[in-house]
């Protein structure tokens, strides 16, 4: 079936460090992909998307890359901040006929430290 | 503008009673969906509605759950009668135009179920 599969947490980097989080995902046709963050005690918010194979989405210095042939959404950011300690949400849209839903990863939490 | 707003935000109870959370999606969004996180099972979706109708409800566990979306602008989730198990946060959210599955779903803040 339909399903995403994220590198476990929790991940812990230094201030300014590069972060990469792997997301990799099983679907039939093609799916919508999806990074959602969550902040400590808060509901999830969209980080990015990719709709088509070879997109890149990008948001807040994130950027993944839909990839089709390793079926892969990788997170990226270049420089980490304190502020991007929470939880990140990998997640692939599937269905048919105007009924659709998210399928999310397990998550995968970074601590970033001063 | 305000967001999704869930109410209550936390709810102790003791097994065997009648929980109802409630949720009011962004003004002018058509579709609503009702959430669980757990830490064992993570995030599922329970139901979504889609101009008030229910459109796929076969996340919903067992008949002691059920969903209601009497107008655009408010929905309940009723849990009745309550078990232990069922302790989790539910997440309502909504969308401006889910139809083609690539839309911005936005999430409200959550409640926080315990069952005693």
């Amino acid at each position: 079936g339909d399903s995403v599969t994220q590198m476990e947490g929790p991940v812990t980097l230094s201030e300014e460090a590069f972060l990469t989080i792997n997301c990799t995902y099983t679907a039939t046709g093609y799916p919508s992909l999806f990074w959602y963050v969550q902040y400590p005690g808060e509901g999830l918010q969209l980080l990015l998307k990719a709709t088509k194979a070879d997109d890149k989405g990008s948001n807040k210095g994130f950027e993944a890359t839909y990839r089709k042939e390793t079926t892969s959404f990788h997170l990226e950011k270049g420089s980490v901040q304190v502020s991007d300690s929470a939880v990140y949400f990998c997640a692939l849209s599937v269905g048919m006929d105007s009924s659709y839903k998210l399928i999310f990863g397990s998550g995968t939490r970074l601590l970033v430290r001063p | 503008d305000a967001g999704v707003i869930q109410s209550p935000r936390h709810e102790v109870t003791e097994m065997g009673q009648e929980v109802t959370l409630r949720c009011k999606p962004i003004s002018g969004h058509n579709s609503l969906f009702w959430y669980r996180q757990t830490m064992m099972r993570g995030l599922e979706l329970l139901i979504y509605f889609n101009n008030n109708v229910p459109i796929d409800d076969s996340g919903m566990p067992e008949d002691r759950f059920s969903a209601k979306m009497p107008n655009a602008s408010f929905s309940t989730l009723k849990i009745q009668p309550s078990e232990p198990r069922d302790s989790a946060v539910y997440f309502c959210a909504s969308s401006l135009d889910w139809a083609g599955g690539s839309d911005t779903q936005y999430f409200g803040p959550g409640t926080r179920l315990t069952v005693l």
